[in-house]
């Protein structure tokens, strides 16, 4: 069965760095989301794209974000320069976007640790 | 004020038990969800809903739309249904819209043997 993957499943980093998270969305899906969930905390939307580019984004998601489907597979989330409150559980989710509205399929999600 | 609620936040269940989780919405909506978060983090979907009652092994999901209310049943609990269950809506839009999901608190099963 098709499935969302993401990698790494953990990244550390030190405050201040850049850090890319990547994911690889079910082939035939349209629309893409990064959510985010900090420890303890509901899960939290952060941007949606289709048609390559951002659909709609939330307040968390300032300047120092970016997304990118930079090679027709993978979806990417850029942080340019991590702070400590970056550190969160990042769930890619993606889903077909036919004309109904249809489920959103999750990836298993990447730990990041800001130290 | 959360769009999404759910209640209860933490729930302790006896092995066989029928259990409950409800989640009233504030929003107008396409649909409701029902996800399950496991121990390690990941999100697995259990149901999508826009009216009535879905069922699916041991999970009946339902919704009122006039109440902005919906509750999620398991009947003969198991300890492997212990994990957070996480109600999500998509809000309802007039145009062209993404359908991003707005999330409940989630609530915390435990099945005890």
């Amino acid at each position: 069965e098709p499935e969302v993957t993401q990698t790494p499943s953990h990244q550390v980093t030190q405050m201040g760095q850049e850090v890319i998270l990547r994911c690889v969305p079910i082939s035939n899906h349209l629309y893409f989301y990064w959510y985010r969930q900090i420890l303890g905390q509901k899960v939290e939307f952060l941007v949606s794209f289709y048609n390559n580019e951002i659909s709609e984004k939330s307040e968390i998601f300032d300047d120092q974000f970016s997304v990118e489907r930079p090679d027709g597979s993978n979806f990417t989330l850029k942080i340019r320069s991590t702070k400590l409150e970056d550190s969160a559980m990042y769930f890619c989710a993606s889903r077909t976007g036919t004309r109904t509205y249809n489920e959103q399929f999750f990836g298993p999600g990447t730990r990041l640790t800001v130290l | 004020k959360n769009e999404v609620e759910q209640s209860p936040q933490n729930l302790t269940a006896q092995e066989g038990e029928f259990i409950t989780i409800n989640c009233s919405y504030s929003v107008g909506i396409s649909a409701l969800h029902w996800l399950q978060q496991h121990p390690g983090g990941g999100i697995v979907s259990l149901f999508m809903l826009s009216s009535g009652k879905k069922k699916h092994g041991r999970l009946i999901a339902t919704i009122n739309i006039q109440e902005k209310h919906s509750s999620l049943h398991i009947t003969a609990s198991h300890p492997r249904d212990s994990a957070v269950y996480i109600c999500a809506v998509s809000k309802a839009y007039s145009g062209a819209g993404s359908y991003q999901l707005t999330f409940g608190k989630g609530t915390k099963l435990s099945v005890i043997p």
